[in-house]
């Protein structure tokens, strides 16, 4: 299957700073990612729908100014976690589009998940 | 927008046993049914998917089937084994996002 990556894999820091998750996809075009937040224990939760040369889709309750998603190629997105406090730690994955095939009843799209990212804010 | 309910949240089995675990969802338009297989800080696995012109799909030990009138599917793992431990999501898509279910942890006891 297609392969996405996320960098880093896990980072901490301190409450306050600024930090940018990358999301590429390595061996296909992504004209849409989407970003994933996770608590221990929980579900997968949408935060957010990165598209390619245009402004990301935003989930109700997701801050738009706190979480920045910059889709500037086909290739990378990237999230960026700005003034993080020790609520914002969690578990962070993006996923990519990728188109699979079509059948008789046309195109389909699958979504391959990055590695996910480990976000410590002390 | 779609919204998907998965029960049961827990689950416990003896090794060799079957699992079944179930979600509804509530979007017609949905077409898409993947299951998602995720171990402890790890990325979700896709594990199956089902389509919706297809109302069964088996590969091995693992089956999921789909009733799209009662907006239904299910996961069915037969004779578990204990790496089949994990926490497994289902998911319905549209062709504009996937909603996940809450998961399921399964737990598969020697």
């Amino acid at each position: 299957g297609a392969v996405v990556s996320q960098h880093p894999s896990r980072v901490i820091c301190k409450s306050g700073t600024s930090v940018k998750i990358e999301c590429r996809s390595l061996d296909f075009q992504a004209t849409t990612m989407f970003w994933y937040r996770q608590f221990p224990k929980q579900s997968l939760m949408l935060m957010a729908t990165s598209n390619e040369g245009s402004k990301a889709t935003y989930e109700q309750g997701v801050e738009k100014d706190k979480f920045l998603i910059n889709h500037a190629s086909l290739t990378l997105s990237t999230l960026t976690v700005t003034s993080a406090h020790p609520e914002d730690s969690s578990f962070y994955i993006c996923s990519a589009r990728a188109f699979v095939g079509t059948s008789g009843r046309g195109a389909y799209n699958e979504q391959f998940f990055g590695p996910g990212t480990r976000l410590t804010v002390l | 927008g779609e919204n998907v309910e998965q029960h049961p949240s827990t689950l416990s089995v003896q090794e060799g046993d079957s699992a079944v675990i179930k979600c509804t969802y509530s979007d017609s338009a949905s077409n898409y049914f993947p299951w998602y297989k995720q171990e402890l800080g790890k990325r979700p696995q896709l594990i199956i998917d089902i389509r919706s012109n297809v109302g069964e799909k088996k590969d091995q030990r693992i089956a999921v089937t789909l009733n799209k009138t009662a907006k239904h599917f299910s996961l069915h793992i037969t004779e578990t084994q204990p790496e089949d431990s994990a926490v497994y999501f289902c998911a319905a898509y549209n062709n504009n996002d996937m909603r996940f279910g809450a998961g399921t942890r399964l737990t598969v006891k020697p």
